[in-house]
């Protein structure tokens, strides 16, 4: 089974703090992606990638940024977390031209 | 752009009984996924619908896309509380940058 994997489940930062979650997937995907899960908003794309060292911007890109120095390594910053920034955080992976994705348990974050 | 409509956004319905979401678009879809996402975890991709008309069988869930590819279905038969969680669809977009557009979702809780 595809599995992706998400560093933290939980995560209580400062306001101001720089945040970074990792995402790390063991099948291969060109395709990873970040989304946040709000109540009433569904899930929103912050960012997405296709290969490695590329990026490209999702729905709501403001206040973060990725980095994919590696295939199965996809991560999302937070160069200064604010509290409207507490959300849960999903990664996702998938083969490229596919759209099955699979995702990550989930990183819930509380910015205080 | 492209809108994706999934109703109802709540559900409650006694165990054995019968369950439906709808998926609607504003424009002509190429395909469209279903998850489904338990309580505390993370989304799950259940099928992904082609064909105009098309229908899918996983056991109680039946799945179909319109004959026009404009909208789709989930019906779940005599419920279980094991069904109990939030299903999406999902949808994609070429139109602006790469998208990958999931509903709203439909929170399905099952009384038994």
């Amino acid at each position: 089974d595809v599995k992706v994997t998400q560093s933290s489940r939980y995560l209580v930062k400062r306001t101001g703090e720089k945040v970074f979650l990792e995402c790390v997937q063991d099948m291969d995907h060109e395709n990873m992606f970040w989304y946040r899960q709000d109540p009433g908003l569904g899930l929103r794309l912050i960012y997405f990638s296709y290969d490695v060292k590329m990026k490209e911007k999702g729905d709501i890109p403001e206040g973060y940024s990725v980095s994919r120095e590696k295939k199965e390594r996809f991560s999302l910053i937070l160069e200064s977390a604010s509290t409207n920034q507490t959300s849960m955080y999903l990664c996702a992976s998938s083969l490229l031209g596919r759209l099955d994705y699979t995702f990550g348990s989930g990183t819930r974050l509380t910015v205080v | 752009g492209q809108q994706v409509m999934q109703i109802p956004q709540y559900q409650h319905v006694q165990e054995g009984e019968d369950f439906t979401t709808y998926c609607n678009s504003s424009t002509t879809l190429s395909n469209i996924q279903w998850y489904k996402q338990r309580p505390g975890g993370h989304p799950v991709f259940l099928i992904q619908l082609v064909k105009s008309g098309e229908v899918k069988k996983q056991k109680r869930l039946t799945f179909q896309f319109g004959e026009a590819k404009k909208n789709s279905s989930l019906h779940i038969t005599a419920t279980q509380t094991t069904d109990v969680g939030t299903y999406f669809c999902a949808v994609f977009t070429t139109s602006g940058t790469y998208k990958y557009i999931f509903g709203t979702g439909t929170r399905l809780k099952v009384l038994a």
